[in-house]
């Protein structure tokens, strides 16, 4: 069964931590997608990559970097962490030849930053 | 650029009542159309596709048709459960070329409550 998998279902950081957000496909897509989910806002893009050592910003990219040293792997960082990116972040993975297959997403990992 | 509109919810029906959420879509080219579910707690998981006009797809007795001529994709089912509530959004992919082919455009997400 193919897989998105994110290291953790549940963080809860402190206000000014580092924060790294790991995220793992199986399927050999190209495609990687970090979004966060808020109430009221849906599905927010905060970045993507196309490739290893690629990546391009969504549109909420303040706070945050990623990096893509291994195909499979894409992390999402948040330098310093704030109370304002307590939030759902969600990843995803699509094959870059085919516009049709769509995302498969990750479980989600539920920040809490306090 | 590209959007997709969705009614907005909450919606909340009882049990074995039929079901529609609204999407429309705008874009450039020949999108595919996706329905998403997700679960309380969980992450995103495609309901069901299509590729092309007049495609329907169709999973878990959900439905959907591609309506290129009214650039809609209502997910409709005939008979609802407890366990169909959830989160739906409705999607479509870039057709064009570059660094965004098959990128996902999201709709806001409908909030589905089914009561017994």
């Amino acid at each position: 069964d193919v897989k998105v998998t994110q290291s953790s279902r549940y963080l809860v950081k402190r206000t000014g931590e580092k924060v790294f957000l790991e995220c793992v496909q199986d399927m050999d897509h190209e495609n990687m997608f970090w979004y966060r989910q808020d109430p009221g806002l849906g599905l927010r893009l905060i970045y993507f990559s196309y490739d290893v050592k690629m990546k391009e910003k969504g549109d909420i990219p303040e706070g945050y970097s990623v990096s893509r040293e291994k195909k499979e792997r894409f992390s999402l960082i948040l330098e310093s962490a704030s109370t304002n990116q307590t939030s759902m972040y969600l990843c995803a993975s699509s094959p870059i030849g085919d516009s049709s297959m769509g995302y498969t997403f990750g479980s989600g990992t539920r920040l809490t930053v306090v | 650029g590209d959007s997709v509109t969705q009614m907005e919810g909450p919606v909340t029906l009882s049990e074995e009542a039929f079901l529609t959420i609204n999407c429309t879509y705008t874009a450039t080219g020949y999108p595919s159309l996706f329905w998403y579910v997700q679960y309380p707690g969980e992450g995103l998981q495609l309901l069901l596709k299509a590729t092309k006009a007049d495609d329907k797809g169709s999973n878990k007795g959900f439905e959907a048709t591609y309506r290129k001529e009214t650039t809609s994709f209502h997910l409709e089912k005939g008979s609802v459960q407890v366990s169909d509530s959830a989160v739906y959004f409705c999607a479509l992919s870039d057709p064009s070329g570059g660094t965004s082919y098959g990128k996902l455009t999201f709709g806001q997400g409908t909030i589905l409550t089914v009561h017994p």
